[in-house]
């Protein structure tokens, strides 16, 4: 597609379920980054893949969350046992990865509501 | 370790009134600097970028940024104010070098007032 796709726009669920986010980043763009924003609060990186290398998980704040990538395409970010804290809008991002120019393309995002 | 500061969560400014977004910065090594924005309802856009050269740096809708390094600073201005320019704005760096994510300030809300 044109730009980067994030499903769903909207998810609410209840405390203790598991969720998935899904990202569909820009074809050929070999780097992808999920980013969290809570409400009033900038942006929280969670996980970067780059290619077939190692992703860099870094930013994940707890073993409830995980993400996997699928060669260069679609990846899912997955929430286990969710808790109000885990609300929050979360943002995929995608970017050449070659010659890194720091230019991200963001999707709308998926906003959760964990009640 | 990499931070950037904006100090300010709101800046008001009146329609064709010059604007300015502070963002100062905490890195070692040299510095990539990046401002992105929120439009409602929308995805962050790139703006623009500090990477060398020229401290002035011009991008996207009529803004820029100046490069300050020794007031370790990367504030965004723009000559005359839109209403369409208000939005949030984000300061961004690069995590380390070598590395290939962004770490975010907290944003500022631009409000250019009619």
């Amino acid at each position: 597609g044109a730009g980067v796709s994030q499903s769903p726009s909207n998810k609410v669920t209840e405390k203790g379920k598991d969720v998935e986010l899904r990202c569909d980043p820009i074809s050929g763009h070999t780097a992808l980054y999920w980013y969290r924003q809570r409400l009033g609060q900038g942006l929280e990186f969670l996980i970067y893949f780059q290619g077939n290398s190692a992703p860099d998980k870094s930013g994940l704040p707890s073993d409830r969350f995980s993400a996997e990538r699928t060669g260069e395409s679609v990846s899912t970010l997955t929430i286990q046992r969710t808790q109000q804290e885990d609300s929050a809008v979360y943002l995929c991002a995608s970017s050449q990865g070659q010659g890194w120019s720091g230019e991200l393309f963001f999707g709308e995002g998926s906003r959760l509501t964990v009640l | 370790a990499q931070s950037v500061a904006q100090p300010e969560d709101q800046v008001n400014v009146a329609e064709g009134n010059p604007l300015t977004v502070k963002c100062t910065y905490s890195v070692s090594g040299n510095p990539y600097l990046f401002w992105y924005v929120q439009y409602p309802n929308r995805g962050l856009q790139f703006l623009l970028k500090y990477i060398t050269g020229d401290n002035l740096v011009k991008g996207s809708y009529g803004f820029e940024a100046e490069f300050n390094k020794s007031q370790t600073s990367f504030h965004l201005k723009k000559p005359s104010a839109l209403v369409s320019d208000s939005a949030l704005y984000f300061c961004a760096v690069r995590a380390t070098t070598g590395a290939n994510n962004l770490f975010f300030g907290t944003g500022t809300r631009l409000t250019v007032i009619p």
